[in-house]
């Protein structure tokens, strides 16, 4: 079954260094997601990306955060100043439909550590 | 601001038992999402639910919309070990853009 694939699995940075997370989502997939996962918190939205460009973003995606997809296969999370607050699971996710009874699919996630 | 709240947030049971974990809003949702998770692994889709009132049975799990499509529950019968895991209920935000909306989870602990 085709799936959601994270690079790294772990990724230890120090604070204030930039960061990318690499995801590859399902080949067919149009829609893009990443969540992050804080410790013990519930799993957060961060952004949606369709058509090469983000459709919504949450106040947690602020200037220090973009997203990319590259060259059509990878879907890129980069955190330009990375803060100690920014440690987190961090999972991408696709989709084929944007309708609401469609699932998401998720990938392993990346354990970022800032120290 | 659209939230979903779990309850309980941890449970431990003994194998063989019965238990239900709710997940409820203040909010109207087109849908409801009941997902699992294992440590060091990203959420795995169970089931959907889409029309108020609806029942779906997956196995020993089963899950029910509420009439008013604000809350849900997540019945399992006969609990085993393999059923230990993190269970997360999610609903899609209003602004059709996929955004997901997660409760805080229950940790379900089955001890044989």
């Amino acid at each position: 079954e085709p799936e959601v694939t994270q690079t790294p699995s772990h990724q230890v940075t120090q604070m204030g260094q930039e960061v990318i997370l690499r995801c590859v989502p399902i080949s067919n997939h149009l829609y893009f997601y990443w969540y992050r996962q804080i410790l013990g918190q519930k799993v957060e939205f961060l952004v949606s990306f369709y058509n090469n460009e983000i459709s919504e973003k949450s106040e947690i995606f602020d200037d220090q955060f973009s997203v990319e997809r590259p060259d059509g296969s990878n879907f890129t999370l980069k955190i330009r100043s990375t803060k100690l607050e920014d440690s987190a699971m961090y999972f991408c996710a696709s989709s084929d439909q944007l309708m609401s009874n469609q699932p998401q699919h998720f990938g392993d996630g990346t354990r970022l550590s800032i120290l | 601001t659209q939230l979903l709240e779990q309850s309980p947030q941890f449970l431990s049971i003994q194998e063989g038992e019965n238990l239900t974990v709710y997940c409820n809003s203040s909010s109207v949702f087109s849908s409801l999402q009941w997902y699992r998770q294992e440590p060091g692994e990203g959420p795995v889709l169970l089931v959907t639910v889409v029309t108020g009132g609806e029942v779906k049975k997956l196995k020993r799990l089963t899950f029910q919309f509420g009439d008013a499509r604000k809350d849900s529950s997540l019945h399992i019968t006969a609990a085993q070990p393999g059923d230990t895991g993190l269970y997360l209920c999610a609903g899609h935000g209003s602004g059709n853009t996929g955004k997901l909306i997660f409760g805080q989870g229950t940790t379900l602990q089955v001890k044989p």
